[in-house]
C-alpha cells in the first residue's frame, strides 16, 4: 500500500531563494506533521494539522517558514529567503488521529541544502 | 518542557551479543513512549511502543518496558544480527507531537 510520500527528495537552493516542499499523507489520515532533522540529531517538531486546520505551529523556527494543507490532504512547507541554517532533512508524518498513542507514519524526507 | 535523553553512540556489538540502549524521559503528563528505527537509506519506522506504565512493547525480538518510577524506556534485544545495524530513536508523545532523543547508532559486526 501507499505510504507517505514527499517531493522533491533532494533540493539544493541558493541562499535567499524560496523553496516549497510537498507531502502526500496516507489516504484517510486526519493528522499531518512536519519535523526538521539536522545532521546527527533526532527530528524536531515544526507544526501539525488536523484536516485543514493548523493546530500548532510553535516549532516553526521563524516567520520565514509557512505550512499549509488547504484541502486537508496534501501539505506544503514553504521556506522563504532560505538561509544556510535551514539545511536539514524535512520529514512529514501522518496518523489516523491526534491521539498520543497513535503511530505516526513517516515519509522518506526531503534533504534541503542551502548554499 | 518534555524531553528525551538516550545513550550516545555509536554502539558496536558482535553478532548474537545482548543489546541495551538506554532512554529516559521528562514529561509533565503521562506520555506514550516509542522506539523508531532508521535503517540505512530508509525512512523512520516504528519499532515498538507502550502507552501506559508497566506496558511492554515488543517487535522483531526487541523489547522495552515503560517504567514510570524511573522515567525510562530502555530498548533490549537478546541476540543482535548484522541486519539490526541502524539508528534507533526513543520518542515520547504527551500532547499530539513526538519529542525525539538524539538517536543511537548501532553497528553489528559479523
Amino acid at each position: 500500500g501507499a505510504g507517505v510520500s514527499q517531493s522533491p527528495r533532494y533540493k539544493v537552493a541558493k541562499r535567499g531563494q524560496d523553496v516549497a516542499l510537498r507531502c502526500d499523507p496516507i489516504s484517510g489520515h486526519v493528522s499531518l506533521f512536519w519535523y526538521q532533522q539536522a545532521l546527527g540529531q533526532g527530528p524536531e517538531f515544526l507544526t501539525y494539522f488536523q484536516n485543514e486546520a493548523q493546530l500548532d505551529k510553535s516549532g516553526l523556527p521563524s516567520d520565514r517558514f509557512f505550512a499549509e494543507r488547504p484541502e486537508g490532504s496534501v501539505s506544503t512547507l514553504k521556506i522563504q529567503r532560505t538561509q544556510q541554517e535551514d539545511s536539514a532533512v524535512y520529514l512529514c508524518a501522518s496518523s489516523l488521529s491526534l491521539a498520543a498513542y497513535n503511530e505516526q507514519f513517516f515519509g522518506p524526507g526531503t534533504r534541503l541544502t542551502v548554499l | 518542557g518534555d524531553s528525551v535523553t538516550q545513550m550516545e553512540g555509536p554502539v558496536t556489538l558482535s553478532e548474537e551479543a545482548f543489546l541495551t540502549i538506554n532512554c529516559t524521559y521528562t514529561a509533565t503528563g503521562y506520555p506514550s513512549l516509542f522506539w523508531y528505527v532508521q535503517y540505512p537509506g530508509e525512512g523512520l519506522q516504528l519499532l515498538l511502543k507502550a502507552t501506559k506504565a508497566d506496558d511492554k512493547g515488543s517487535n522483531k525480538g526487541f523489547e522495552a518496558t515503560y517504567r514510570k518510577e524511573t522515567t525510562s524506556f530502555h530498548l533490549e534485544k537478546g541476540s543482535v544480527q548484522v541486519s539490526d545495524s541502524a539508528v534507533y530513536f526513543c520518542a515520547l508523545n504527551a500532547g499530539n507531537k513526538l519529542v525525539f532523543g538524539a538517536g543511537t547508532i548501532l553497528r553489528v559486526k559479523s
